[in-house]
């Protein structure tokens, strides 16, 4: 099974600072790669996802996640944090197939954004 | 559009009682997920359903644990004879299909406490 490490528990950012959110994976071969946000009390939502092709992937909210196949990696960042960036980050990676349906997510790193 | 929906949004049940919990996919979604989000163990894949296949419930933790999906749509997780540390949150997730690089769409959850 794969697995996922996010770097940091908790992470507390000025507003208008960079975030930076950690996560590497242990695959074989190169997986499906996502970042997730959940608000309190609700679901995770989608902020993007890694397939094949370009290693920088673009999301919603202005984040951003570089794949670094070398290093196992897929960091997440934000150039200027906003207030409205407070949730818990869970990185996440598929199976191999044909179980890629099968997520595998990271403890989650929790961001605080001070005013 | 309305996107997927769970109920009951908390449930406090006592130990040894059954519980069953309910998620009403996006229409039109083919692919459901159950998951389990606990403090020890973070979020877990439970069970996964797809069109008429037979589900992938190789995430169930105990054979306590079971879940059906009626006629291609709705789908209840069941615990039977709780015990406190089933205590967690319950996501439930659907896409439009299968594989690896489609959005899973999360519902809000189902908070369990077992007392």
């Amino acid at each position: 099974a794969q697995s996922v490490t996010q770097l940091g528990s908790h992470v507390s950012v000025s507003e208008g600072a960079l975030v930076l959110l950690r996560c590497n994976y242990s695959s074989s071969v190169p997986p499906y790669l996502f970042w997730y946000v959940q608000y309190p009390n609700q679901g995770l939502q989608l902020l993007l996802k890694y397939t094949t092709g370009a290693t920088l992937v673009k999301g919603i909210n202005g984040f951003e996640a570089e794949f670094k196949k070398s290093e196992t990696s897929f960091h997440l960042t934000k150039p200027s944090a906003h207030m409205s960036d407070a949730a818990e980050y869970f990185c996440a990676v598929s199976e191999v197939p044909p179980n890629d349906y099968k997520l595998s997510f990271g403890a989650g790193t929790t961001v605080t954004v001070r005013a | 559009g309305a996107g997927v929906s769970q109920s009951p949004s908390n449930k406090v049940t006592e130990k040894g009682k059954d519980v069953e919990l309910r998620c009403d996919p996006i229409s039109g979604h083919t692919a459901l997920y159950w998951y389990r989000q606990s403090l020890g163990q973070g979020l877990e894949f439970l069970i996964y359903f797809q069109g008429n296949s037979a589900p992938d419930k190789s995430g169930l933790p105990s054979d306590r644990f079971s879940a059906e999906r009626t006629g291609g749509s709705v789908s209840t997780l069941t615990i039977q004879r709780t015990q406190q540390e089933d205590s967690a949150v319950y996501l439930c997730a659907s896409s439009y299909t299968s594989g690896g690089a489609v959005e899973q769409y999360f519902g809000p959850g189902t908070r369990l406490t077992v007392t």
